[in-house]
């Protein structure tokens, strides 16, 4: 069965540096999400991607994070700057035409631990 | 923006014993409610979902209702085994397509 994946499984970077967290949604998908989960919390939304192009983003998602399609398979989050606070679990989700169902398949996330 | 609330918080019961967890939404156009479950440090896992034209949806030990007019949705497992035991959340989309997560429910079966 396909799946969502993600690259790195853990980074652990410095405050203040950029990171790049990598998704290969599943091939046949069209919307494409970023969530975070930080420890012990809820599952929180950042963006999702349609078309080549945001189509909604959370009040998270401000100047320091992007996200890029740069080829036909993989779907990056940048953190330019990274803080203590984006310490979480980010996950890649990915999901089918609406004629096909609604489920988003969530990838195994990367943990991203900011020192 | 769309806001879901999610109780409780935690649950504990026996194996055996039936679980309901419950959701409230707060955005009428909203016409999806999924159910994830989440083992700790896994994935998100859907387990089932229900579209707005539908009242009760079933599969196996679990089934979800859907309540349009009180705007809440609820998650029932009946027959509980430990290997329920996880966090389970639900979510709505509201009007877009991004996925609007409850706070979460700690669900532990003891044999």
């Amino acid at each position: 069965e396909p799946e969502v994946t993600q690259t790195p499984s853990h980074q652990v970077t410095q405050m203040g540096q950029e990171v790049i967290l990598r998704c290969v949604p599943i091939s046949n998908h069209l919307y494409f999400y970023w969530y975070r989960q930080i420890l012990g919390q809820k599952v929180e939304f950042l963006v999702s991607f349609y078309n080549n192009e945001i189509s909604e983003k959370s009040e998270i998602f401000d100047d320091q994070f992007s996200v890029e399609r740069p080829d036909g398979s993989n779907f990056t989050l940048k953190i330019r700057s990274t803080k203590l606070e984006d310490s979480a679990m980010y996950f890649c989700a990915s999901r089918g035409l609406a004629i096909r169902g609604n489920e988003q398949f969530f990838g195994p996330g990367t943990r991203l631990t900011v020192l | 923006g769309e806001n879901v609330e999610q109780h409780p918080s935690t649950l504990s019961v026996q194996e055996g014993d039936s679980a309901v967890i419950k959701c409230t939404y707060s955005d009428s156009a909203s016409n999806y409610f999924p159910w994830y479950k989440q083992e700790l440090g896994k994935r998100p896992q859907l387990i089932i979902d229900i579209r707005s034209n539908v009242g009760e949806k079933k599969d196996q030990r679990i089934a979800v209702t859907l309540n349009k007019t009180a705007k809440h949705f609820s998650l029932h497992i009946t027959e509980t085994q430990p290997e329920d035991s996880a966090v389970y959340f639900c979510a709505s989309p509201g009007q877009g397509t991004a996925l609007i997560f409850g706070k979460g429910t700690t669900l532990s079966v003891s044999s």
